[in-house]
């Protein structure tokens, strides 16, 4: 099946750095990408709606100046957590959709990237 | 607000026998649900969907149930196997959108 690929798979930094995740979707191409947040004991939460040479569609809560997403090719799209902090720490996860799919039974999903900030 | 909910979050089964997840959900606009199944260090992979269309489908030895009146759905996996040890995300959608809405899952393990 289709691949997607997230990275780094955990990082701890300190409060106030940035971190950047990037995703890929390895042998297809997607035009969306989406990027999601589970905290503790909570459901996957979508952030956001990453489309490739457009801008991002953020849910209602997410601040985009935050959550900066990037989606400068068919392939890759990448979240980037500014000026972290230890409220930011929670378990990141994207996911793509292959293009002939129909509605989300072609899904794909990285597999995460868990972010505790110091 | 949780629009889908799993109230258990674990559940262990004896292999060989039959395994019922339930996922309740309060949005009447979806009209989509799948599920998704979960391995430690990877990412949900997609199990088996339905339409709200439909009462029931059936993919080998994993079965979706939908009754719409009691906004519920339940997967059935007989018989169990010890692969099937993962967590399970119940998900939605609605008017074909491809936004998701997710549970927070059940941890089911089965004993050998």
């Amino acid at each position: 099946g289709a691949v997607v690929s997230q990275h780094p798979s955990r990082v701890i930094c300190k409060s106030g750095t940035s971190v950047k995740i990037e995703c890929r979707s390895l042998d297809f191409q997607a035009t969306t990408m989406f990027w999601y947040r589970q905290f503790p004991k909570q459901s996957l939460m979508l952030m956001a709606t990453s489309n490739e040479g457009s801008k991002a569609t953020y849910e209602q809560g997410v601040e985009k100046d935050k959550f900066l997403i990037n989606h400068a090719s068919l392939t890759l799209s990448t979240l980037t957590v500014t000026s972290a902090h230890p409220e930011d720490s929670s378990f990141y996860i994207c996911s793509a959709r292959e293009p002939t799919g129909t509605r989300n039974e072609k899904l794909f999903f990285g597999s995460g990237t868990q972010l505790s900030v110091l | 607000d949780q629009q889908v909910k799993q109230n258990s979050p674990s559940l262990s089964v004896q292999e060989g026998r039959i395994s019922i997840l339930n996922c309740d959900y309060t949005n009447s606009m979806f009209d989509y649900f799948l599920w998704y199944k979960k391995y430690p260090a990877e990412g949900p992979t997609f199990l088996i969907s339905i339409s709200s269309i439909k009462d029931k489908n059936e993919d080998g030895r994993f079965t979706v149930f939908l009754n719409k009146s009691a906004k519920h759905l339940s997967l059935h996996i007989v018989p169990s196997q010890p692969g099937d040890s993962a967590v399970y995300f119940c998900a939605a959608s609605a008017n074909g959108n491809e936004k998701l809405t997710f549970g927070t899952g059940t941890r089911l393990t089965i004993i050998p």
